[in-house]
């Protein structure tokens, strides 16, 4: 079984710059969580999916982060502009359902210079 | 104060030594426990799972939960160098409530 896709695994770019993330769950999971993890710290969430919808995005800063999941399956996560303090490690995760173990993907490395 | 607070300060162990790692907490109201483990350049895994307080076992893996003291362990038996990870605590109310994480404790095993 696959297990959680992310893509790109690594991005650079320059500060004021757009950079998108790409996100495929592990099939049938239908609960899927972006995290930012920090250099030396725990991952954090950025907003959970049941299906399509976003139930929990109390800790996405809105004014320059945005997520869609349209059809329930693949994710996509925005900044734009990036600033300096992007600079992080944004995992997917999924579950079966918001009580089941959460499968984590390898994370893109992003660096904002 | 956060949440869940774990001494993120490296830990280095020879083969074979017992590996201890703690987390504590302020929120009484978490009841799910958690070890994730997550070796370099990879996502987290999951580790152990624990409801409330007590102990389990998994191998050379043990968590341990003690509510009254908001103090939570994992100890390692007969640590390996495919053990050097960062393992980190994490902890819920249940429910639709997001996961608490703690900073991490890098382990490095030494052969």
């Amino acid at each position: 079984e696959a297990g959680v896709v992310q893509s790109p695994r690594y991005k650079i770019i320059e500060k004021k710059q757009p950079v998108a993330f790409w996100c495929n769950p592990i099939s049938g999971h239908n609960t899927l969580y972006w995290y930012r993890q920090n250099l030396g710290q725990g991952p954090e969430l950025l907003i959970r999916y049941e299906n399509e919808e976003a139930v929990d995005d109390s800790q996405l800063p809105k004014d320059r982060f945005s997520a869609e999941r349209l059809k329930g399956v693949d994710s996509t996560l925005k900044i734009q502009p990036a600033e300096l303090g992007d600079s992080a490690v944004y995992l997917c995760a999924s579950s079966l359902g918001s009580l089941n173990e959460q499968f984590f993907g390898p994370g893109t490395r992003l660096t904002v210079l | 104060q956060k949440e869940v607070e774990q001494d993120p300060g490296p830990l280095s162990v020879p083969e074979g030594a017992i590996v201890s790692l703690n987390c504590t907490y302020s929120n009484s109201a978490f009841q799910y426990f958690m070890w994730y483990r997550q070796y370099s350049r990879k996502g987290p895994e999951l580790l152990m799972y624990t409801y409330s307080s007590g102990n389990k076992e998994d191998g050379r893996f043990t968590a341990q939960v003690d509510k009254s003291s908001k103090y939570i362990s994992l100890f390692i038996r007969d640590s390996q160098p495919s053990d050097s990870a960062t393992y980190l605590c994490a902890m819920t109310k249940g429910g639709n409530n997001r996961l608490a994480f703690g900073k991490g404790n890098q382990v490095v095993v030494i052969p």
